[in-house]
């Protein structure tokens, strides 16, 4: 099955600064979500992005699927923004296949 | 639009014990899918629907049973409850798996 690994596995930051979170897999993908998972344990979409490039806000990402990666940048971190964030991708019938995720605290 | 609702959110169960956790959707999804999230990881495949009367297994399927008669609603049974079924549960809907998926809130449940 499709590999999916998340760098870096942890990651503390001051309120205000900029983060980027990368996500590599192994094969060819026609799905790629971005989650975060908040505290109480609510997943989050925040983008679906099998290529391409999107914002929303503070946060943004990139798919480069002939390179089998994505990146999420978010930037002014905020409190509110710690929790795990996921990369998840499909080729098919099969679901998503998650990674282990990146735990990222915000520390005021 | 409720969107994904999971019911109960928490339940304790003796090792042995069956259970059917409830998952329905109001957004005429057609894909709907169950997780398992354990401590430190992602989320696992457990079972899948690809419409009504359509079911097939993830990657973790064993000790769990599925059936779809409707096109809202997707039950996940746990035919007798181990310890190594302690685990938060996830249920999730799309139009079809290549397309954005929605996650209900989730059951934690606890086999002891």
């Amino acid at each position: 099955g499709i590999q999916v690994e998340q760098s870096p596995p942890d990651l503390i930051l001051q309120e205000g600064a900029n983060s980027t979170l990368r996500c590599n897999f192994s094969d060819s993908v026609n799905n790629l979500q971005w989650f975060h998972q908040n505290p109480w344990g609510q997943l989050i979409n925040l983008f679906y992005i099998p290529s391409g490039t999107k914002q929303n806000g503070r946060l943004s990402a990139t798919t480069v699927a002939t390179e089998r990666y994505s990146l999420l940048y978010i930037s002014s971190s905020q409190t509110t923004d710690s929790g795990v964030y996921f990369c998840a991708v499909g080729g098919g019938a099969d679901g998503l296949t998650f990674g282990k995720g990146t735990h990222l605290i915000i520390q005021p | 639009n409720a969107g994904v609702t999971q019911t109960p959110k928490f339940q304790v169960l003796k090792t042995g014990q069956s259970m059917t956790l409830q998952c329905a959707q109001d957004m005429n999804h057609e894909y709907m899918s169950w997780y398992r999230q354990d401590p430190g990881m992602g989320l696992r495949l457990i079972h899948y629907s690809v419409g009504a009367g359509i079911t097939d297994q993830g990657e973790v399927p064993n000790g769990y049973n599925v059936s779809r008669s409707t096109t809202e609603d997707f039950p996940l049974r746990l035919l007798s409850a181990a310890p190594s079924q302690t685990s938060v549960y996830f249920c999730a809907s799309s139009y079809s798996s290549t397309l954005e998926q929605y996650f209900g809130p989730g059951t934690r449940l606890t086999v002891t």
